[in-house]
């Protein structure tokens, strides 16, 4: 059981718009921490995809964004490809833990 | 160009301990915090534990307080993390995981951008 909840699966069309969503609590978003987002392929290593609530790092596609308000984050999707079919994970830190936390991860399937 | 390369699969027994490594290059692994996290078959990533800039202490979450040890070898820039008393459900990948020291002193940057290729650990009898 995650401090970080995340719907198990999500799916969408080609082309289509989906979001992902990641609520937390008062000890981890509420208190200011950022959210970072992970696309994991079947197989590989994650990769980071969102960092710092909003951000995309160098080479990651526009049609990924992340956006957080209160103790809530999501990642946004837009045009929809076959090769965004993956294992998504939201990632912060909790004070309650004192430690670094994930998501349980949501499967996005391209119908 | 960070790399981070960690050591080969291993089987071990219920009872015994394993050791996995993750040679840093590119960087060096005083400038890196260093995480372990792991992925049981099926399931969802894990934060095992790792290197708290904040304090420059390692810390371990609860769940493997007591089992886990990371050290770092500063000389080969090589990242260890063993886990004792394995037993069958630590069936895992097991992920070190890395963000910049300077990074985050500098804007608190904590997001695991450098991530090694994963090391499969099966425990069975």
């Amino acid at each position: 059981q995650s401090v970080l909840t995340q719907p198990p699966s999500v799916s969408g069309a080609p082309g289509q718009r989906v979001t992902i969503s990641c609520t937390g609590s008062s000890s981890n978003f509420g208190s200011g921490y950022d959210v970072h987002w992970y696309q994991q392929l079947p197989g590989t290593a994650p990769k980071l995809l969102i960092y710092d609530n909003t951000n995309r790092p160098s080479g990651v596609p526009g049609r990924f964004s992340g956006s957080k308000s209160g103790t809530s984050a999501s990642l946004a999707i837009t045009g929809l490809q076959a090769e965004d079919e993956a294992d998504y994970y939201c990632q912060s830190y909790d004070s309650s833990l004192g430690g670094w936390v994930f998501g349980g991860g949501t499967k996005l399937t391209v119908l | 160009q960070v790399q981070l390369v960690q050591s080969g699969a291993e089987v071990k027994k219920p009872g015994a301990s394993v050791k996995v490594s993750c040679k840093v290059s590119g960087y060096t692994l005083t400038e890196l915090s260093m995480h372990w996290v792991r992925q049981a078959p099926g399931k969802g990533l894990q934060w095992m534990g790792g290197f708290d800039p904040e304090d420059g202490e390692t810390i371990y979450a609860q769940k493997f307080r007591g089992r886990v040890t990371m050290t770092e070898d500063t000389s080969t820039d090589t990242a260890y993390m063993e886990l004792s008393t394995l037993k069958i459900e630590d069936t895992a990948v097991y992920f070190c995981a890395s963000f910049s020291r300077r990074a985050y002193e500098s804007r608190g940057y904590d997001a695991f951008e450098m991530w090694g290729q994963g090391t499969l650990v099966t425990v069975f009898s």
